[in-house]
């Protein structure tokens, strides 16, 4: 089993759609969960940090249940420029290192 | 205020010979990164330095590959007698903390292609 697993997708969404990813995770010790956005394999980008408590970022809203192990992404009001893959991400130790979902790929059309 | 800069962003070697990236870290972050990206795949961690210290190089191949951080100076991964499958996208980041909440920032990465 992948220490962290997503739908690769693609999800193919108009321009105003709500689109959700679900992401999950199999180390039930992990301690922090991020979501990041790559484009076309460049550098990946920090979209927002996941908190128990839920956390909204304008459009976009993150959830973590360490029940149940899964973290997902809410995109309301899709634009093109969300086109990209997202990338979920956990911290498996107290310390710096990341393990990566191989990302899901979202492509918002007009 | 620069960010995470790598160098150089492509780079092409023949079988056998050596590979230096280099990763220069957000100014004022100690904590320096190395991902690799091969193609249709996920980022996987490889090494975890800070100044002049490897604190984590689990993710590490054993052979050929190293790292590191010196006082002075940028990070260096270095490959040596690079083979085809080492082709892949070379990802560095840096924090400036250790804490794992404290959000990573990346480069912009290094395309190595072994010919």
């Amino acid at each position: 089993r992948k220490e962290v697993e997503q739908d690769p997708g693609p999800f193919n969404v108009p321009e105003g759609a709500t689109v959700a990813f679900n992401c999950t995770y199999s180390n039930s010790a992990s301690q922090s969960f991020f979501w990041y956005r790559q484009d076309c394999r460049k550098e990946p980008k920090l979209l927002m940090s996941v908190y128990s408590s839920g956390n909204e970022d304008g459009r976009f809203t993150a959830q973590l249940n360490r029940a149940s192990q899964y973290i997902s992404l809410l995109i309301r009001d899709s634009k093109l420029s969300d086109s990209a893959t997202y990338l979920c991400v956990v911290n498996d130790s107290g310390f710096q290192k990341l393990v990566f979902g191989t990302g899901t790929r979202l492509l918002v059309s007009p | 205020n620069a960010g995470v800069m790598q160098n150089p962003r492509h780079l092409v070697r023949r079988r056998g010979q050596e590979a230096r990236l280099r990763c220069s870290p957000v100014k004022g972050h100690s904590h320096v990164y190395w991902y690799r990206q091969l193609p249709e795949e996920g980022l996987k961690f490889m090494v975890y330095l800070q100044k002049e210290n490897i604190i984590d190089e689990s993710g590490m191949p054993k052979e050929r590959f190293s790292a590191e951080f010196p006082k002075e100076g940028p990070s260096i991964l270095r490959i040596q007698q690079v083979v085809r499958g080492d082709s892949a996208a070379y990802f560095c980041a840096s924090s400036r903390g250790q804490r794992g909440e404290e959000p990573q920032h990346f480069g912009s990465g290094t395309q190595l292609s072994v010919l």
